[in-house]
């Protein structure tokens, strides 16, 4: 079984400035996904970055940023420029790639609050 | 992207009694979706898997005849929480996958209050 760890549970960022949330993941699996979600207070979950097992390279979305480092089995997330819209918790991610579409296995969570 | 909508978004009802909440794909088709339940501040907990046509898988601890989940089309997942009590309590949220992204795309839950 997958395991997500998320370590900080709660998170504080000025406006502006840059902020890391630190997830580790644990599984036997070769071929999977990983995922950053946003869910601000009006809860409706939204997909920050995603990142694929196979790819060396970290993705990157605008602002948003991941540090994929596979062999330590960790996928930080880096936001800079840190805004009041990115108040919210996140969460990160763990999917299988194989077999069909595949449930997914979430961290406990990091409220990030963003301090004007 | 994708949409998902949920229905309704909050419902009250008084224990003993039943209550439906429907996951809809808007403009794709969704052979799979999933449900969850999410305590205030806590992580979303996977309660089962609806698949279009079958029965649905129910995780560990999850009681099927009280979570009954019908997946009678590509487009539309329904949880009915059966004899509901205070403890059923809880944000409900559905999702469905992407196709080749694996990413999963959110219903924007729904807010049950047992009285």
């Amino acid at each position: 079984a997958q395991t997500v760890t998320q370590s900080q549970p709660e998170m504080s960022v000025q406006e502006a400035e840059t902020v890391t949330l630190s997830c580790t993941y644990d599984t036997s699996e070769s071929n999977y996904y990983l995922f950053w979600y946003k869910q601000p207070p009006s809860r409706q979950m939204i997909l920050v970055i995603r990142q694929e097992a196979y790819k060396q390279q970290n993705a990157t979305e605008n602002r948003f940023s991941v540090n994929f480092q596979k062999a330590a089995k960790s996928f930080s997330l880096k936001i800079s420029d840190s805004q009041l819209g990115d108040t919210a918790m996140y969460f990160c991610a763990f999917s299988s790639g194989s077999g069909g579409y595949q449930k997914v296995t979430f961290g406990t969570g990091t409220k990030l609050q963003v301090i004007p | 992207g994708a949409v998902v909508s949920q229905h309704p978004s909050r419902v009250i009802c008084k224990s003993g009694t039943s209550v439906k909440i429907e996951c809809r794909s808007l403009d794709f088709q969704a052979t799979t979706m999933f449900w969850y339940r999410q305590f205030p501040k806590k992580s979303l907990m996977l309660m089962a898997t609806s698949n279009e046509g079958s029965k649905a898988t129910y995780e560990q601890g999850v009681e099927k005849d009280k979570f009954l989940i019908n997946h009678a089309s590509l487009t539309l997942s329904t949880l009915t929480v059966t004899s509901a009590h205070p403890e059923d309590s809880s944000f409900y949220i559905c999702s469905a996958p992407a196709a080749s992204t694996y990413e999963q795309y959110f219903g924007p839950g729904t807010r049950l209050t047992v009285t």
